[in-house]
């Protein structure tokens, strides 16, 4: 069974702060690593897409990066507005379909 | 930006009623999901769609569930017969291609009371 976690489940950083989030995964056939923004009460922001180990990508204050186990999001000088919960999923199978992790919740406090 | 809408954004209703959940897509976009996230809890896939078929679906899409695309710009998520722990928040996704990343629409939460 295709198994996403995520840790830590919930981060608590200063304005400035730089940390990581990690995804490990335990998929058959993965076709590529989504992350996802969420604030509460709506649907997942799209974020990136990581299709090979060794592959980084940068937007703004965020760089996600892949190997073969697992994904990093790193948040550098964090800002309060970037609280969210940060979603993680594993892209496999026929149907296209996406296997989330339980999210990291993270605030930013000033 | 183009993006995925859904109504309503909130549905109560009795168990064992029948809801239809409805999503416009990403007007070129030609594969479509739905989603479902109980509360507090992680999200999880239902079923894929495309070209007019079911691509895949997982063990929680059993036979109260159905989906259709009744035109060229919406995508429904029916259930038949409601059960309390059908009570979620509903997500709709599209991408353009099968490879391509899934945007997701605002959701509808869903109450089986």
């Amino acid at each position: 069974e295709d198994q996403v976690t995520q840790s830590p489940e919930a981060l608590r950083l200063q304005e400035g702060e730089s940390s990581s989030l990690n995804c490990s995964y335990t998929v058959s056939g993965l076709r590529g690593l989504f992350w996802y923004r969420q604030d509460p009460g709506k649907g997942p922001e799209f974020l990136f897409t990581l299709y090979s180990a060794g592959e980084e990508k940068e937007k703004e204050r965020l760089k996600a990066t892949l190997t073969k186990k697992e994904s990093f999001l790193h948040i550098t000088a964090p800002k309060p507005e970037d609280s969210a919960t940060y979603l993680c999923a594993a892209f496999t199978g026929g149907g296209n379909k996406l296997t989330f992790g339980t999210g990291t919740q993270l605030k930013v406090e000033l | 930006e183009p993006e995925v809408t859904q109504t309503p954004s909130h549905q109560v209703t009795q168990m064992g009623q029948e809801v239809i959940l409805r999503c416009v897509p990403i007007s070129n976009h030609l594969y479509f999901y739905w989603y479902r996230q109980i509360l507090g809890q992680k999200v999880e896939f239902l079923v894929s769609f495309y070209n007019n078929e079911i691509s895949e679906k997982s063990e929680i899409f059993d036979d109260q569930f159905s989906v259709e695309r009744p035109d060229g710009s919406n995508f429904t998520l029916k259930i038949r017969s409601t059960k309390l722990e059908d009570s979620a928040m509903y997500f709709c996704a599209s991408s353009a291609t099968g490879e391509e990343t899934q945007y997701f629409g605002p959701g509808t939460r869903l109450l089986v009371l």
